[in-house]
């Protein structure tokens, strides 16, 4: 049974690029959520996807953006990267779009922006 | 607002004694809590679920709820090298109206165990 995946796994952009992650939830799960999560701090949500559609979002700018397709896959993209968008940034799937269902973490993307 | 709050660590404890990690949450309406373990460099590992008051005991690891305190948290019994790590203490909660959840995070606490 696949856990979630997420690709690449490393990432150098320079300011003001694009970037696009992507991310596989595990078997079974149709939820998928994004995180941020900066040296040293916990993770921060940024959104989450659950049949096609951002259902909720965190405090980030619209510079972020995501889609969800039908195989429950998903992707992030970062437009006018910034220093500031370096970061871990995790996929977590969780099942049947249910409230307190838990939620499991792919291994992440380091994104680096010079 | 909803904050989660975690001991400042970092925490050191020797092989074979008890860990002891805590957290509060500001939201009265949270309804599950968790406990996610982090090694240096990797992804959050879900370890522990808890959703009503009292105990939960998995293995070496116990999660505490008090819901009316607003606190929770994890114990290490025989803690081990291999369980330094930092340690995020993580609630969920739905917006109004959703019925779906977001996690909210701690800082986290680090803990060394040494032999």
């Amino acid at each position: 049974d696949a856990g979630v995946t997420q690709s690449p796994t490393h990432l150098i952009k320079t300011r003001g690029q694009q970037v696009t992650l992507r991310c596989s939830p595990k078997s079974g799960h149709d939820t998928v959520s994004w995180y941020q999560q900066a040296l040293g701090q916990g993770p921060q949500f940024i959104f989450q996807y659950y049949e096609e559609e951002e259902r909720q979002r965190g405090n980030f700018p619209d510079r972020f953006s995501g889609h969800q397709f039908p195989n429950y896959s998903s992707e992030l993209n970062v437009n006018a990267l910034l220093l500031g968008d370096s970061a871990l940034y995790l996929c977590a799937s969780s099942p049947q779009g249910l409230t307190y269902n838990e939620q499991f973490f792919g291994p992440g993307t380091r994104l680096t922006v010079l | 607002q909803k904050e989660v709050e975690q001991n400042s660590g970092p925490l050191s404890v020797p092989e074979g004694a008890i860990a002891s990690l805590n957290c509060t949450y500001s939201d009265r309406v949270s309804q599950s809590f968790f406990w996610y373990r982090q090694y240096s460099g990797k992804s959050p590992e879900l370890i522990m679920s808890i959703y009503s008051n009292g105990d939960k005991e998995d293995g070496r690891f116990t999660a505490q709820l008090n819901k009316a305190s607003q606190y929770v948290s994890l114990l290490i019994r025989d803690s081990q090298p291999s369980d330094s790590a930092t340690y995020l203490c993580a609630v969920i909660q739905a917006d109004r109206g959703s019925t779906l959840g977001r996690l909210y995070f701690g800082r986290g606490t680090q803990l060394t165990v040494w032999p």
